[in-house]
């Protein structure tokens, strides 16, 4: 079974700053998928970024960009600039290549200050 | 794109009655929706996943006679709590799956259940 695990439960970080999360997974699967979703106070759960285990670049999508280092099984998320909307519960996720079932590590609760 | 939708957003019944929540695909056919409930402050936890048109699969551990799923066309799924009581007061979240397994699942809005 797979298991993803993030052992820090809250962070807190200065507007503009740049801020990482972490996050490490157990898996004997090759073919994998790893996602970073946001939940902030609305409770809406906002895909925020995602890796396919056979890509060796790391993904990017504006301020938010991943390390995966696939033979450590980590997979951190670093948030550049960050703004006061940035302030949400993250979760970092895995889905095994052939099914569809997500796991989902505990969250991190991210508090920026102005 | 990609937009799925909750229906209610919150619902309070009392203790002994059923409750439906409705999960849409708005833009998108889902052929497979996900349950999911969540405690405060805490992650979620996979109830059910439902194709449409064949019986839903259920996580170790849920009832499947008390949080009936049903997933009858590309676009709705339904979850019912049936004879609720107050331990079933949570939040449940549904996500919807495009089309093929690459596929990236997207999330409704939730809904949050009391029961009195």
């Amino acid at each position: 079974a797979q298991t993803v695990t993030q052992s820090q439960p809250e962070m807190s970080v200065q507007e503009a700053e740049t801020v990482t999360l972490s996050c490490t997974y157990d898996t004997s699967e090759s073919n994998y998928y790893l996602f970073w979703y946001k939940q902030p106070p609305s409770r809406q759960m906002i895909l925020v970024i995602r890796q396919e285990a056979y890509k060796q670049q790391n993904a990017t999508e504006n301020r938010f960009s991943v390390n995966f280092q696939k033979a450590a099984k980590s997979f951190s998320l670093k948030i550049s600039d960050s703004q006061l909307g940035d302030t949400a519960m993250y979760f970092c996720a895995f889905r095994n290549g052939a099914n569809s079932k997500l796991t989902f590590g505990k969250g991190i609760t991210l508090s920026v200050r102005p | 794109g990609a937009v799925v939708s909750q229906h209610p957003s919150r619902v309070i019944c009392k203790s002994g009655t059923s409750v439906k929540i409705e999960c849409r695909s708005l833009d998108f056919q889902a052929t497979t929706m996900f349950w999911y409930r969540q405690f405060p402050k805490q992650s979620l936890m996979l109830m059910a996943t439902s194709n449409e048109g064949s019986k839903a699969t259920y996580e170790q551990g849920v009832e499947k006679d008390k949080f009936l799923i049903n997933h009858a066309s590309l676009t709705l799924s339904t979850l019912t709590v049936t004879s609720a009581h107050p331990e079933d007061s949570s939040f449940y979240i549904c996500s919807a799956r495009p089309g093929s397994s690459t596929d990236t699942q997207y999330f409704g809005p939730g809904t949050r259940l009391t029961v009195l």
